[in-house]
């Protein structure tokens, strides 16, 4: 099973700043990474696949970088709706599939 | 509009059996993979069941496998999952997803707003 490490576990960020999320995979699962956010009582909402693309309807504010066993999210200038759970997701050991345990975006 | 809405889930006594549905609409269903993903309170995703567009091909994970059964049903655009046996631990908010290839792989593009199932004496 890949394992998939987010970190920080909650990260502090001041609205209008810049936000920086991070996901490692124990092994490589090349671009096949995808970003889920999540607000309370709310299902994952897909922010972006295949590492970099953004889904439909995504702001350009958000941006996945990376591939193989390395990757991040940025929110490039934090909105107040911005604030919530982001969950990084490895689809390329299909069908084990594989989530990380979450980022926490607070407000600063 | 795509739409998956779950439902089925209730209170649940240990070694109790349910069964929960979801319902798809806005899409052709019967074209799409799909998932069961659960969400435990306050914790993260686990993926949970897999299958195919046709039901030909079924994956479990090691935590559910002889105990839930995955299903479909094309015609009536709906997923099922009976679960059997459930213990505490599986006691978590059950999400149906649909699955997006790109290539040979496939992420969840479209979720439901989840049914809770909680597993208590």
């Amino acid at each position: 099973e890949i394992v998939m490490t987010q970190s920080p576990a909650t990260l502090s960020v001041s609205p209008g700043e810049r936000a920086t999320l991070s996901c490692r995979a124990s092994q490589s699962v090349d671009n096949n990474l995808a970003w889920y956010q999540q607000k309370p009582g709310q299902a994952p909402r897909l922010l972006i696949y295949g590492a970099s693309t953004r889904a439909t309807g995504i702001p350009a504010r958000f941006s996945g970088s990376g591939s193989g066993t390395e990757f991040t999210l940025t929110i490039s200038s934090l909105q107040s709706e911005d604030f919530a759970v982001y969950y990084c997701h490895q689809y390329n050991d299909w069908p084990l599939y594989t989530f990380g345990q979450g980022t926490k975006l607070d407000i600063k | 509009e795509i739409q998956l809405v779950e439902s089925g889930g209730k209170l649940v006594q240990p070694g109790g059996s349910l069964r929960l549905s979801c319902a798809a609409s806005g899409f052709t269903f019967s074209t799409y993979s799909m998932n069961w993903v659960r969400q435990a309170p306050g914790k993260g995703l686990e993926w949970v069941s897999y299958i195919s567009s046709s039901s030909g091909t079924i994956y479990y994970a090691d935590s559910v496998r002889g105990r839930f059964t995955i299903s479909r049903d094309n015609a009536r655009n709906s997923l099922y999952l009976q679960m059997r046996s459930l213990r505490v631990e599986d006691t978590a908010v059950y999400y149906c997803a649909r699955v997006q290839m790109a290539g040979r792989r496939g992420y969840f593009d479209y979720w439901g707003q989840g049914t809770l199932v909680p597993v208590s004496s």
